[in-house]
């Protein structure tokens, strides 16, 4: 089955600095990349997604680059702000089922 | 935007008892929904995947028979945990699928339940 892994597990920005957070996936049949933010007792929420026909994908401050043939894509964050602080899943998803696998999280803190 | 709502949001119950977790899609129709625990600073785990209309498909590890899955209509799929014993204590969130393609679309999670078995 697919195996993502994601790194780094924590993470700590000055605030307005950039934050990379890079996963990589294993099945080459995954076509679909969601990044989910999650607060603490709270639902992910999805912040951006890219499709395999894509190579990167930009809204405002958020930004995910997708590199098909070394399977792997990350998150982008410029201008971190205090309330960019959360725990950050990738996902990959395939045709199977629609599953999605989901990385381990990174911890993003931002400091004031 | 899609809203999956979940029922109820936290519940506390002896050893030996059932619980059932109710995940809804609000305004939107959805063929399949996922079931996913989440253990404290961890990753989602996903649990099965419930069709409507079909038996769910359960990922290698989960006891079919202790986390019952029904999913009869396109905006409700229902986890009842049977027997719950302290290890089943957990998050578990649901999500939905809003699109007719499977695996072509984005997932919206329900809030998810704190289960607190005694």
């Amino acid at each position: 089955g697919e195996n993502v892994e994601q790194h780094p597990s924590t993470l700590s920005v000055q605030e307005g600095d950039s934050a990379v957070i890079k996963c990589t996936y294993s099945d080459s049949a995954s076509n679909y990349f969601p990044w989910y933010k999650q607060e603490l007792g709270k639902r992910p929420q999805l912040i951006i997604d890219i499709r395999s026909n894509v190579g990167e994908k930009k809204d405002q401050r958020i930004a995910v680059t997708l590199n098909k043939t070394a399977k792997h894509f990350s998150l982008h964050i410029t201008e971190t702000q205090p309330e960019d602080s959360a725990v950050y899943f990738c996902a990959a998803t395939g045709t199977n089922a629609g599953k999605s696998t989901f990385g381990d999280g990174t911890t993003l803190t931002v400091k004031p | 935007g899609a809203v999956v709502s979940q029922h109820p949001s936290r519940v506390i119950c002896k050893s030996g008892t059932s619980v059932k977790i109710e995940c809804r899609s609000l305004d939107f129709q959805a063929t399949t929904m996922f079931w996913y625990r989440q253990f404290p600073k961890q990753s989602l785990m996903l649990m099965a995947t419930s069709n409507e209309g079909s038996k769910a498909t359960y990922e290698q590890g989960v006891e079919k028979d202790k986390f019952l899955i029904n999913h009869a209509s396109l905006t409700l799929s229902t986890l009842t945990v049977t027997s719950a014993h302290p290890e089943d204590s957990s998050f578990y969130i649901c999500s939905a699928e809003a699109g007719g393609v499977v695996g072509t679309d984005t997932q919206y999670f329900g809030p998810g339940t704190r289960l607190t078995v005694l």
